[in-house]
Formats: structure tokens, sequence, C-alpha cells
């Protein structure tokens, strides 16, 4: 269990510029969460992923996102024409439904450390 | 819609003290609750998870209880150490189709030496 990881850590774009993030997931989970935090709120969920099956886009995400999970493994986020409203923490999370032979609970969501985007 | 309020917004503390963390949600159908620790600039770390069925979680100093009919949880922290200052975040997980959280906006813990 390495667990989530996200990359790039950081970055900084101009207005306008297209934006991609990746999101691996721990390797038995099918389940996979993207979500955005500001600063002084708590994530707001985004999207999510049952294995390659995009099942659920909040109203957040505008056109300018989309999200894959090609092969139901790593995801990514892209964000086409940043506007300065799109900076934020982007974080990626996973689970499974299952009982972990390491004790974990179902369903029980593992976060990665976050991709910060600026948008000047 | 599940709203989630978490009171206070900010505790300062001595170290050794205990102190209590509270959350509180709208919509009593949940499918679990998830406490979790956020270090500044950094993702989140879960620190305990509790279901809809059960009371109370325990993992070392730190002990997180559920009253689902009245909307209520609460994260008791004991004898808080200057490494436990972060702020603490609340989730609620509806369960049904997708399992997304809905999170409070967090309580952020400073512990004094």
């Amino acid at each position: 269990d390495t667990g989530v990881s996200q990359d790039p850590r950081h970055k900084i774009t101009k207005r306008g510029q297209n934006v991609t993030f990746r999101c691996d997931p721990i390797s038995e989970h099918n389940r996979l969460y993207w979500y955005r935090q500001t600063l002084g709120q708590g994530p707001e969920f985004l999207t999510y992923f049952q294995n390659e099956a995009q099942l659920e886009k909040s109203r957040l995400l505008s056109d300018r996102f989309s999200a894959e999970r090609p092969k139901g493994s790593f995801s990514t986020l892209e964000i086409q024409r940043t506007e300065q409203g799109d900076s934020a923490m982007y974080l990626c999370a996973s689970s499974t439904p299952w009982v972990l032979a390491s004790g974990r609970y179902a369903n029980e969501q593992f976060f990665g450390p976050g991709t910060r985007l600026t948008v000047l | 819609k599940q709203e989630v309020t978490q009171i206070p917004a900010a505790l300062s503390v001595p170290e050794g003290e205990n102190l209590v963390l509270n959350c509180s949600f709208t919509d009593s159908a949940i499918y679990n609750l998830q406490w979790f620790r956020q270090d500044p600039g950094k993702g989140l770390t879960s620190l305990l998870l509790i279901q809809s069925s059960q009371r109370e979680q325990t993992s070392g100093r730190l002990n997180a209880s559920l009253d689902k009919s009245s909307g209520r949880s609460t994260l008791y922290i004991a004898a808080s150490q200057p490494g436990d200052s972060a702020t603490y975040l609340c989730a609620v997980n509806r369960g049904g189709s997708n399992y997304k959280l809905t999170f409070g906006k967090g309580t952020l813990l400073t512990v004094n030496p």
C-alpha cells in the first residue's frame, strides 16, 4: 500500500491555458474521487469513477473540466481555458468496497497530497 | 442537501489538555462518517471512520462518537500535544450510488507548548 499519489504537486499557469493533473490511486481500489478545496473551506466533490466508468459529476464541474480513468487505473483531470477562479487545491481520493488485509474499513477514502493550482 | 457544520472554527489550547471538536450534519441518513486531519498545504489523513451502525471508534488518543439520530459527531483528543496542531475535518458519506463525502469547513487546532 503505497498510498494515493498526485502529479504535479504545484502548477502555476496563465489564464486561458490548459492544465492536466494525474492521480494514481491505491492499487486495490476500484473507486476514485476528485475534490476541490479553496482556502478556508472543506473539500467539495467534483466527480466519481467506479473502475473506468465516470458515474457522477458535480454541477461544479463546468464544461471546461473533463476527467478520465482509462482502464480503471490512474485518472486525469483536465481544465481547459483556465480562469482565476479555478485556483484551488485539487484532491484525489480512492476507496474500495471490501475490507482489506490491512484491516482498514470498507469505503474508507484515502486522499493524495493534492495538486495546488494557481492561475495568474 | 446535506450540510455539515463544525464548531468551533478555531481552538487554541495548552499542551496536555483534553479537548472536543464538534460536527453536526443535517441529514441523518448517512452511511458512515470520517474524521480527517489536514496539515497546512497538504492532503488529508484519515483518522477514524464510524459506520452508521456504530456509536464510537477509538484510535490511540483519539475517540470519535456518532449520534446519527441527532446528527452529531464529536472527536475527543486526549492529552493534546503540539504535534496535534492541524485542521480537523469531518465528512459524512451518504452511501447509495457513489459514496461521495460532504465536508465541513474544519476546526483549526493549535496546541501550545
